[in-house]
């Protein structure tokens, strides 16, 4: 079935970097744009990165730009985000998301079930 | 940024009544590439809405999306038991993208 797991989230020292990364499988991963967002307990949702589906173009949510890098494998059918420069705000269950782009950007149908970071001394 | 304007922050209803739900933009969105999004606690959100008005697969006909521009309504035409849950407006015509921040329909 279509499927996004999602790796890597762990605790954290301020000021240090993590990865995570995406798994998909159950559809075609190189005809979605994905995105990674991201929920702070008890908050709402925010957007944090997008990237295309032929990795050419990205977006960034400007509070991350500069410290987190999306990038993804089509070969591997993988979404990675490099975090960098952690800060305690940034403690949040961090989901990767993408929808179908053909001629039409249709909405974020798929979603991870989430990783959890927790960015503490 | 665009940022969008969930109201209202919460709307309490009983089974069965209408529930309309509104997000304002700051902007006009490009292509009204509007989303609306359900979520529950402790799951990822799913999506209902897309392009302002194209209801995603699977998703009951009770859920319904309008408006264009600056201006966009989610309606719940009857509202069902797992209804109850939060409400994410979502645009993502413009980069960067933005979420609105949830209306939350709880039980009267």
């Amino acid at each position: 079935q279509v499927q996004l797991v999602e790796s890597g989230g762990g605790l954290v020292k301020p000021g240090g970097s993590l990865r995570l990364s995406c798994s998909a499988s159950g559809f075609t991963f190189p005809d979605f744009y994905m995105t990674w967002v991201r929920q702070a307990p008890g908050k709402g949702l925010e957007f944090l990165a997008y990237i295309d589906t032929s990795t050419q173009t990205t977006y960034y949510a400007d509070f991350v730009k500069g410290r987190f890098t999306i990038s993804r494998d089509n070969l591997k059918d993988s979404l990675y985000l490099d975090m960098n420069g952690l800060r305690v705000e940034d403690t949040a269950v961090y989901y990767c998301a993408g929808g179908r782009y053909y001629y039409y950007r249709y909405g974020m149908d798929v979603w991870g079930q989430g990783t959890t970071v927790t960015v503490s001394s | 940024e665009i940022v969008l304007t969930q109201s209202p922050g919460t709307m309490s209803l009983s089974p069965g009544e209408r529930a309309t739900l509104s997000c304002r933009a700051s902007q006009s969105i490009d292509n009204n590439y509007l989303g609306w999004f359900q979520q529950k606690r402790g799951r990822a959100p799913r999506l209902l809405v897309y392009g302002a008005s194209r209801r995603a697969t699977g998703i009951p006909d009770r859920f319904s999306g309008s408006g264009s521009g600056t201006d966009f309504t989610l309606t719940i035409s009857r509202l069902e038991p797992e209804d109850f849950a939060v409400y994410y407006c979502q645009q993502y015509g413009n980069s960067p993208w933005t979420f609105g921040q949830g209306t939350k329909v709880e039980i009267k």
